[in-house]
C-alpha cells in the first residue's frame, strides 16, 4: 500500500518561499507509470492542480503558477519536493501530495493527507 | 469560476439515486481526455472514487458509476447513505489551457 507523507514549515510569511517535502512509503518513486503531484485546496475552495514530475526529474507545472513554482525529486530518499516562491496570502491552503497515473489526463489514486500552509506575517 | 462546471449541491433521501454533472467544452471533456471523480469526506484527503470515465477502484462499492457523453460527465450514485455526504469533485485535462482541471465540486446531503 503506497503512503504519502507532506512535512514542511507550519507557517509562512509574504514575500517568502514556500518548501513542502512528500515523502513516499510502500512503493518506489522511480519507474513506473507515475507522476509526482502537488494539488492544492484553498480554504473552503476546490482543488487547483500545481504540477507533477516524473522520477526523472520531467516537470509539468500549472501555466498560471509556473513563474513561481519548482517541483524536484530525490529518488534515494524516495521523496519530492515543491518550492513556491513569492508567496501572498492568495497561496493560504491545503497542499496535498498525490501520485498520478502518466498521461494528460491521468487520475491521482493515492494522497498525502494534506497541510494547511497559511501565508500570514 | 471553475473550466468544469458542478452543481454546488445535490441532496437526496437514503436509498434514492442522485446524479452530479460535469459539464465541460470541446476543449477538455469533448476533447476525449478522461473525466476522474474524487470523494471528500470532511477534513479528509480526497479519494479516488470513478476512473477513465466509469471504472471504479478496488474497494469502491458499484452503487456508484460514471459515465460520459460529448462534453459532459456525469456521477451517479443508487442506494444513497448518510456516509455518501460529502464533496465530490470531477477531474479531466484541457488542451487549450494545457492544465490539469478539476471542477468546483459538488455538496452531497443526505437528508
Amino acid at each position: 500500500q503506497v503512503q504519502l507523507q507532506e512535512s514542511g514549515p507550519g507557517l509562512v510569511k509574504p514575500s517568502q518561499t514556500l518548501s513542502l517535502t512528500c515523502t513516499v512509503s510502500g512503493g518506489s518513486i522511480s519507474g513506473g507509470d507515475y507522476y509526482w503531484s502537488w494539488i492544492r485546496q484553498h480554504p473552503a475552495k476546490g482543488l487547483e492542480w500545481i504540477g507533477y514530475i516524473y522520477y526523472s526529474g520531467t516537470t509539468y507545472y500549472n501555466p498560471s503558477l509556473k513563474s513561481r513554482v519548482t517541483i524536484s525529486v530525490d529518488t534515494s530518499k524516495n521523496q519530492f519536493s515543491l518550492n513556491l516562491s513569492s508567496v501572498t496570502a492568495a497561496d493560504t491552503a491545503v497542499y496535498y501530495c498525490a501520485r498520478s497515473l502518466r498521461g494528460y489526463s491521468g487520475y491521482s489514486d493515492y494522497w498525502g493527507q494534506g497541510t494547511l500552509v497559511p501565508v500570514s506575517s | 469560476q471553475s473550466v468544469l462546471t458542478q452543481p454546488p449541491s445535490v441532496s437526496g433521501a437514503p436509498g434514492q439515486r442522485v446524479t452530479i454533472s460535469c459539464t465541460g467544452s470541446s476543449s477538455n471533456i469533448g476533447a476525449y481526455y478522461d473525466v476522474h471523480w474524487y470523494q471528500q469526506l470532511p477534513g479528509t484527503a480526497p479519494k479516488l472514487l470513478i476512473y477513465n470515465n466509469n471504472n471504479r477502484p478496488s474497494g469502491v462499492p458499484d452503487r456508484f458509476s460514471g459515465s460520459k457523453s460529448g462534453t459532459s460527465a456525469s456521477l451517479a450514485i443508487t442506494g444513497l447513505q448518510a456516509e455518501d455526504e460529502a464533496y465530490y469533485y470531477c477531474q479531466s485535462y484541457d488542451t487549450s489551457l494545457s492544465v490539469l482541471v478539476f471542477g468546483g465540486g459538488t455538496k452531497l446531503t443526505v437528508l
